[in-house]
C-alpha cells in the first residue's frame, strides 16, 4: 500500500507564481522527508528536506511546511521559472527506506 | 566528483529473456538501494544493501528478480525470464550509510522495455 499519498498529480502555473505540492503519510515512525526533483531522462536529485521537530524549511525559492499533528507537509516554489518544469516527488522514511509519493508534474509556462 | 552511473542506459530484450542491470555508486558509500519506476508512477523499493549483504529483499516482486553486489562497489540487478509488466526504469541509489537516512544519490536509471 502506499505510505505517502501525494497530490495534485499534475498543475500548470504561470511564471512567477506559487505551485504547491501536498502530501499526507499514516506512519508516525517516520522523521525523515525529502523532495526530490525529476527533469526527462534523469534519476531524482535531493532537493530539499526536513525533519519533523521543525515547522517550515527554506532553501532559496524552495519551501517546505510540515504539519506534525496532521501529519502533512507540503512544497511550495517561490517565483516558479519555466525551469523548474519538472516532476517533484515527497518522500519519507523512518531508517534507510524512503517511501515515495506518486510525483507531481509541474509546468510553469513564460 | 563522480555521480551513481548505470549501465545500460536502454535495453530492449524479449520476453522470457534474462536481462542484467548494472550500477556503479559514488566511491565510499556503503548504502546502495535498487527502486523501480512505472511510467507515471512513483518509485517503487526493490532491495537495499549495506556493504555487500542484503538486509532488505523486501521489494523485489517475485524470485526472478535478484541482486547481487561485490567489493561495496557495482551491484547488478538480474531480471530472468523477463515479462511485459518488467517493462519500467529501473533505478540505482547510493549513499554515506543506510541507517540515519543519509541523503540517497540517484543514477539516470535504465529503462528497459520487454517486447
Amino acid at each position: 500500500q502506499q505510505q505517502v499519498k501525494q497530490s495534485p498529480q499534475s498543475l500548470i502555473v504561470q511564471k512567477g507564481g506559487i505551485p504547491i505540492i501536498n502530501c499526507a503519510y499514516e506512519n508516525t515512525a517516520f522523521d525523515y522527508f525529502p523532495w526530490y526533483q525529476q527533469f526527462p531522462g534523469k534519476g531524482p536529485a535531493l532537493l530539499i528536506a526536513i525533519r519533523p521537530d521543525v515547522s517550515e524549511k527554506k532553501e532559496g525559492r524552495f519551501t517546505i511546511s510540515f504539519n506534525k499533528s496532521a501529519k502533512q507537509f507540503s512544497l511550495h516554489i517561490m517565483d516558479s521559472q519555466p525551469g523548474d518544469s519538472a516532476t517533484y516527488f515527497c518522500a519519507a522514511s523512518s531508517d534507510y527506506k524512503l517511501s515515495f509519493g506518486a510525483g507531481t508534474t509541474v509546468t510553469v509556462r513564460a | 566528483g563522480a555521480g551513481v552511473s548505470q549501465s545500460p542506459s536502454n535495453k530492449v530484450t524479449e520476453k522470457g529473456k534474462d536481462v542484467e542491470l548494472r550500477c556503479d555508486p559514488i566511491s565510499g558509500h556503503t548504502a546502495l538501494y535498487w527502486y523501480r519506476q512505472r511510467l507515471g508512477q512513483g518509485l517503487e523499493f526493490l532491495i537495499y544493501f549495506q556493504g555487500n549483504s542484503a538486509p532488505d529483499k523486501s521489494g523485489l516482486p517475485s524470485d526472478r528478480f535478484s541482486a547481487e553486489r561485490t567489493g561495496e562497489s557495482v551491484s547488478t540487478l538480474t531480471i530472468q525470464r523477463t515479462q511485459q509488466e518488467d517493462s519500467a526504469v529501473y533505478l540505482c541509489a547510493s549513499s554515506l550509510s543506510g541507517m540515519g537516512a543519509y541523503e540517497q544519490y540517484f543514477g539516470p536509471g535504465t529503462r528497459l522495455t520487454v517486447t
